[in-house]
């Protein structure tokens, strides 16, 4: 089963609005980066925070990582249409014997203008 | 830096053809992935390397998958022979590891066809 499970699946709003997309884990881990991936195209790294870190910041995103409840959340102000993509979660744990990165299913944002 | 480099980027086969995708990692990093994406499972893990070495190879699908790193700069994924439910997305990733697993870079990956 996947290690990291991200809520919702899909999420659409308003142009201008916050999107707010969840990520839940289920080992320990060392840190957890956040994935975008346009139609098409491989992923992109956005944001790294340690298993040491609540929050982190990043222009308009802000992650905040809940160790206690091996949850995660992105936060994207101020959505553009250009934000429009899937967004991941994954997690650097040690899984199956190895440690290594493993991803969500993934959270398709739409943005409407 | 040209970033993660796959190729071919696209493939069309028929079934029970030899497939041969390739990855030059970014340079400098020593960890290599190799990740299939589909609609109905999404992005799975199937080989890892860390300088040049397979450390877990649990997600390869079956022995009509092999992975090669012949060394620090070239990896290889075959799949032979394939069949139509190998179609797929198949991305290579790169990293550098010291101790932990630092952000990934990914390439653009090969749309995989088999009929």
């Amino acid at each position: 089963s996947q290690q990291g499970e991200e809520d919702p699946q899909a999420l659409s709003i308003q142009e201008g609005e916050n999107a707010t997309m969840n990520c839940s884990y289920k080992t320990s881990i060392n840190n957890l980066q956040w994935y975008r991936q346009n139609s098409g195209r491989g992923l992109v790294h956005l944001i790294l925070i340690r298993s040491n870190e609540r929050e982190k910041h990043s222009g308009r995103l802000r992650v905040t990582l809940d160790t206690s409840k091996k949850s995660s959340s992105l936060l994207i102000t101020a959505s553009r249409a250009a934000d429009t993509a899937s967004y991941f979660c994954a997690t650097d744990a040690m899984t199956q014997g190895a440690q290594k990165l493993v991803f969500g299913q993934g959270t398709r944002l739409t943005i409407n203008p | 830096d040209a970033g993660v480099i796959q190729s071919p980027r696209h493939e069309v086969t028929e079934m029970g053809q030899e497939v041969t995708l390739r990855c030059k990692p970014i340079s400098g990093h020593n960890s290599l992935f190799w990740y299939r994406q589909t609609m109905m499972r999404g992005l799975e893990l199937l080989i890892y390397f860390n300088n040049n070495v397979p450390i877990d190879d649990s997600g390869m699908p079956e022995d009509r998958f092999s992975a090669k790193m012949p060394n620090a700069s070239f990896s290889t994924l075959k799949i032979q022979p394939s069949e139509p439910r190998d179609s797929a997305v198949y991305f290579c990733a790169s990293s550098q590891r010291t101790g932990e697993i630092s952000p990934s870079s990914f390439g653009p990956g090969t749309r995989l066809l088999v009929l």
